[in-house]
């Protein structure tokens, strides 16, 4: 089973509501990622936990807020958003080390388009 | 912020004919990979190329890391509409390990 679940498949919402995206992965990976996307552009990285721990914030606003319960699980909260944070955001995941500094596969889900009225 | 250059933006060609696209930059990798986007889903991944010079075929795909560790291109062979899609790559650096660089995409469009 190689695949990355993510939930909601769209989310609608006012930029007063709370929401969460939910992302799930059985592959035994130990570094999750974040990842937003417009349009015809190329995925932009937001957040990189690895062993559950946050390991790299590009700077997101606090309106984003990402969480890893188990290693298996990442969610991105989300509170007082604006128009312009909708996008598809991705969640992936990947092996750690195995030898290697750098330089794993990423595999992707299928996102969560996001729209923020 | 590091920039990956990939070309063409677009490509419109006819079903069975080669495609060929590459992506350079201006500093080196440790690794490239090739995505491919269909609308409304994540990237999936094609090929991750480790070595400079690796050459690497899935299917009608064949992928290469460039010997100067700065390039990487993609060919796909007697093109079927469903190649239709966006084809990103993308790179990594030794020092950014997390951190993936990606082009800005080629858009493919295959008429039967």
């Amino acid at each position: 089973d190689t695949e990355v679940t993510q939930t909601p498949k769209h989310l609608v919402m006012g930029m007063t509501n709370k929401k969460s995206l939910k992302c799930e992965q059985h592959m035994g990976h130990r570094a999750m990622y974040w990842y937003k996307q417009k349009a015809k552009k190329p995925p932009e990285l937001m957040f990189v936990y690895s062993y559950e721990k946050l390991s790299i914030n590009e700077s997101v606003p606090s309106r984003f807020s990402p969480e890893c319960p188990n290693s298996s699980l990442l969610n991105l909260h989300l509170h007082a958003l604006q128009p312009e944070d909708s996008a598809l955001y991705l969640c992936a995941s990947s092996h750690i080390g195995r030898g290697r500094v750098a330089g794993e596969k990423l595999f992707f889900g299928s996102g969560t388009q996001l729209s923020v009225l | 912020g590091q920039q990956l250059n990939q070309s063409p933006q677009s490509m419109f060609i006819q079903e069975g004919e080669d495609v060929s696209m590459n992506c350079t930059s201006s500093s080196i990798f440790n690794t490239w990979l090739w995505y491919k986007q269909d609308p409304g889903e994540g990237p999936v991944l094609l090929i991750a190329l480790y070595k400079a010079g690796e050459l690497t075929s899935n299917g009608r795909l064949t992928a290469q890391f460039g010997i100067t560790r700065k390039d990487s291109f993609l060919n796909i062979s007697a093109s079927i509409p469903s190649d239709v899609g966006i084809y990103f790559c993308a790179g990594q650096r030794g020092t950014s390990y997390g951190k993936l660089t990606f082009g800005q995409g080629t858009i493919l469009t295959v008429h039967p």
